[in-house]
């Protein structure tokens, strides 16, 4: 019920490709879903997120569409550079109030690498 | 984003001494923090979760007598690992989220205990 299932685990995308990461989720009672990107050695860094009454949101390059019925949602990254090339993770939480609020459950996180 | 800040970014300390680390918000107030640990090419798995003023409440499976977790003010955590061997030697992240706010990382710690 808490699991978040992300694929695929790595990814190969050539520069100026789209990179695609899909995650899904069990617990109807997340309402938050946070990407985040990491690189070696640092700790991750908020990409973007969206909440389940949008359908997609948008910001530069970063892309989340989101699924509600299928529960399922994906990170699509457009014009994919070299620089982009890191590890991935989805998120999810639900505010269950109290101690627990903003409990993250992360996928199992995507290694990305894109090719110049 | 927010900021969050995680001192010290790596550690190296004798089998059997205690290690500290400390997160800091710097521009906000962080009503929850939470500290996590990452294997090499793992996802980050959640240890406990702090509220200001009041106890960490701990994962299934870590031991709170080894990480003991303090939340003195709305803006600092610490973890401190105590009697450290080379097992707990791991990559230790933190983050703090406040109501309104997504959550924020820290840039991490590593630990090495040799």
């Amino acid at each position: 019920q808490q699991q978040v299932k992300q694929s695929p685990q790595s990814l190969i995308v050539q520069k100026g490709g789209i990179s695609i990461i899909n995650c899904a989720y069990e617990n109807t009672a997340f309402d938050y879903f946070p990407w985040y990107q990491q690189f070696p050695g640092k700790g991750p860094a908020l990409l973007i997120a969206i909440r389940p009454d949008v359908s997609e949101k948008k910001e530069g390059r970063f892309t989340i569409s989101f699924n509600k019925s299928a529960k399922q949602f994906s990170l699509h990254i457009m014009d994919s550079q070299p620089g982009d090339s890191a590890t991935y993770f989805c998120a999810a939480s639900y505010n269950a109030g109290g101690t627990s609020y903003g409990k993250l459950t992360f996928g199992q996180g995507t290694i990305l690498t894109v090719h110049p | 984003g927010a900021v969050v800040s995680q001192h010290p970014s790596r550690v190296i300390c004798k089998s059997g001494t205690s290690v500290k680390i400390e997160c800091r918000s710097l521009d906000f107030q962080a009503t929850t923090m939470f500290w996590y640990r990452q294997f090499p090419k793992q996802s980050l798995m959640l240890m406990a979760t702090s509220n200001e003023g009041s106890k960490a409440t701990y994962e299934q499976g870590v031991e709170k007598d080894k990480f003991l977790i303090n939340h003195a003010s709305l803006t600092l955590s610490t973890l401190t690992v105590t009697s450290a061997h080379p097992e707990d030697s791991s990559f230790y992240i933190c983050s703090a989220r406040s109501r309104g706010i997504g959550a924020f990382f820290g840039q991490g710690t590593r630990l090495t205990v040799v």
